[in-house]
């Protein structure tokens, strides 16, 4: 059994780039989840997914934010034109009811 | 603005003592509540989720609700060094479908040899 996966662990970019980032679920999970991570502060949610449905938007995700989940399976997350407060660690989770798993995460960095 | 709260901290128990860890929110409605345990550097990992009033016991671990209180707790009985993390309280939003998280800031532990 793998668990949730995330890819890339880690990016570097410079400021007004884009980035994007894949998170792999559990495969029998048909929720999925994304959250942002700032030091010293808990998860905070910015959208879900319900197969491939995005039923919720946080308003923490501007319009340079956009997340797919095609066909059920797979997500992504695309920041464009980043800046540097969105130097964070981006987590992705999956659950197949109220419990949430979670990936190990993709920590951005913005120079 | 639906919000979970966490006791202060840090906190720091010597190995072998229980740890409180406490937690409070706001919203009347939610049903259910989780703890998570974070490593430094590491994500998020479920340790115990709890449904209803009362106590729920997994091991080391007790996570207590009182809804009338709008409170919740986790005890770690026999500390370990192992424990030391940063331990997050986390409650859906009631109403819907009951799925995203609202999480608190977390208290930090430290278990001391």
């Amino acid at each position: 059994d793998t668990g949730v996966s995330q890819n890339p662990r880690h990016k570097i970019t410079k400021r007004g780039q884009n980035v994007t980032f894949r998170c792999d679920p559990i495969s029998e999970h048909n929720r999925l989840y994304w959250y942002r991570q700032t030091l010293g502060q808990g998860p905070e949610f910015l959208t879900y997914f319900q197969n491939e449905a995005q039923l919720e938007k946080s308003r923490l995700l501007s319009d340079r934010f956009s997340a797919e989940r095609p066909k059920g399976s797979f997500s992504t997350l695309e920041i464009q034109r980043t800046e540097q407060g969105d130097s964070a660690m981006y987590l992705c989770a999956s659950s197949s009811l109220f419990e949430q798993y979670f990936g190990p995460g993709t920590r951005l960095t913005v120079t | 603005q639906k919000e979970v709260e966490q006791n202060s901290g840090p906190l720091s128990v010597p190995e072998g003592a229980i740890a409180s860890l406490n937690c409070t929110y706001s919203d009347r409605g939610s049903q259910s509540f989780f703890w998570y345990r974070q490593y430094s550097g590491k994500s998020p990992e479920l340790i115990m989720s709890i449904y209803s009033n009362g106590d729920k016991e997994d091991g080391r671990f007790t996570a207590q609700l009182n809804k009338a209180s709008q409170y919740v707790s986790l005890l770690i009985r026999d500390s370990q060094p192992s424990d030391s993390a940063t331990y997050l309280c986390a409650g859906p939003n009631s109403g819907g479908s009951n799925y995203k998280l609202t999480f608190g800031k977390g208290t930090l532990l430290t278990v001391n040899p």
